[in-house]
């Protein structure tokens, strides 16, 4: 079964200071991994998208990280602003079929910036 | 481009009413998806598309219908509310990118 765990399941920091999200997934065949942004009330944003040969990506002060091997992925993020308060999911997709791209979801990691 | 757009941004439903969320995209995308997120849970896939006129069931179907009649639009109809049927749901579009739209927030009593 195609699983995707995420942690932690929250988190508060404090501005400016750096935190890391993890995700641990078992997807088959793996297509491409994909982390979110959720705002409160809001639907996900893309942050980053890797494939099977990408090791790292950055996006702004969010840079994740993937190794295929261990099927593991993570979210860093840099210099925390108040912002960047939201639920961060990671998403895993597995190439199937006629749907393309399967996607299973993480639960997600809630992050808190207090000032 | 509006992206993806979502209608209504909430409805309180009574157990047994029917109602039909609203999905549009103006991307030209062929892939269209919906979702339900339930608190603290990750997104279920309840019916994607590949294109005008092909649909079929994803994860969580019962309950739900859609329909594609064009690449546009891809609404999503509940027959007989139920509680559980309570959640946000999201309707996606794929091109190169998946987008999402802001969601619908539905309450069924």
């Amino acid at each position: 079964k195609n699983q995707v765990e995420q942690s932690p399941q929250s988190l508060i920091i404090l501005e400016g200071k750096n935190c890391t999200l993890q995700c641990n997934y078992t997807v088959s065949p793996f297509s491409n991994l994909r982390w979110y942004k959720q705002d409160t009330g809001r639907g996900p944003v893309s942050l980053t998208i890797m494939t099977f040969s990408e090791n790292t990506k950055s996006n702004g002060r969010y840079t994740a990280t993937l190794d295929a091997d261990t099927k593991q992925s993570s979210l860093h993020i840099t210099a925390s602003q108040l912002s960047d308060s939201a639920s961060y999911i990671c998403v895993v997709s597995a190439q199937v079929g006629a749907a393309g791209n399967k996607l299973t979801f993480g639960g997600g990691t809630r992050v808190l910036v207090k000032p | 481009n509006a992206g993806v757009t979502q209608t209504p941004k909430f409805r309180i439903l009574k157990i047994g009413q029917s109602m039909t969320l609203q999905c549009a995209q103006d991307m030209n995308h062929n892939y269209m998806y919906w979702y339900r997120q339930d608190p603290g849970m990750g997104l279920k896939l309840i019916y994607y598309s590949v294109g005008a006129g092909i649909t079929d069931k994803g994860e969580v179907p019962n309950g739900y219908n859609v329909s594609r009649s064009t690449t546009e639009d891809f609404p999503l109809r509940l027959e007989l509310a139920a509680p559980s049927q309570t959640s946000v749901y999201f309707c996606a579009s794929r091109g190169p990118r998946q987008f999402f739209g802001p969601g619908t927030r539905l309450t069924v009593l």
